[in-house]
């Protein structure tokens, strides 16, 4: 079975700080992704990684970084976190060319 | 870009009721899946369907993607499938994998 695990399920952070959101994934898929989740706005792709040390941005990139060292790590950089960077993250990965997406467990995070 | 519409946006049902989920989706897809959200929020892939008809115990699910509609059928439904389910697609075309997501179907199983 394939396991994608988020380094923390509950985060608070003051605003200004420097936040990272790490995901680890075990069954050497190429792709991986981090999204957001807000009740109302449903799921948002931040940013996507298809390869070591290539990125794409999503649809909501700003006031976010990414790295990708390794290939079963992705990480998520707030480099000055906001309030309104509080939310659900979700990490997710994939094989190449798109097949079934695989989501970790969800980091909630409070900026306050 | 591609727009997915879920249908109900909420849904109440007795315990042992059949319900029905539908998604809507704008254009040619050729990845589509079902998610369960259960109430920690962990999302938990339920079927990998861009086409056909796939079955797995209480729950099965039909794309037709010609008429680019996904049904999720949830049969005898129990209190544990209550959560949100979502219907994501990649749109042909589209970068290395990147789902769309629906707003989800609110479940909530009454015993």
């Amino acid at each position: 079975d394939v396991k994608v695990t988020q380094s923390s399920r509950y985060l608070v952070k003051r605003t200004g700080e420097k936040v990272f959101l790490e995901c680890v994934q075990d069954m050497d898929h190429e792709n991986m992704f981090w999204y957001r989740q807000d009740p109302g706005l449903g799921l948002r792709l931040i940013y996507f990684s298809y390869d070591v040390k290539m990125k794409e941005k999503g649809d909501i990139p700003e006031g976010y970084s990414v790295s990708r060292e390794k290939k079963e790590r992705f990480s998520l950089i707030l480099e000055s976190a906001s309030t309104n960077q509080t939310s659900m993250y979700l990490c997710a990965s994939s094989l190449v060319g798109g097949g079934t997406q695989y989501f970790g467990p969800g980091t909630r995070l409070l900026v306050l | 870009g591609i727009q997915v519409e879920q249908s109900p946006p909420d849904l109440i049902l007795q315990e042992g009721a059949n319900s029905t989920l539908r998604c809507n989706f704008s254009d040619s897809v050729n990845n589509l899946q079902w998610f369960h959200q259960n109430p920690w929020g962990q999302l938990i892939n339920l079927f990998y369907i861009p086409s056909g008809t796939k079955q797995n115990g209480r729950l099965s699910a039909t794309t037709v993607a010609t008429e680019r509609y996904s049904l999720l059928y949830i049969s005898s439904s129990q209190t544990t499938d209550s959560g949100v389910y979502f219907c994501a697609v990649l749109n042909y075309g589209g970068s290395q994998g990147n789902l769309i997501f629906g707003k989800g179907t609110k479940l909530s199983v009454k015993p």
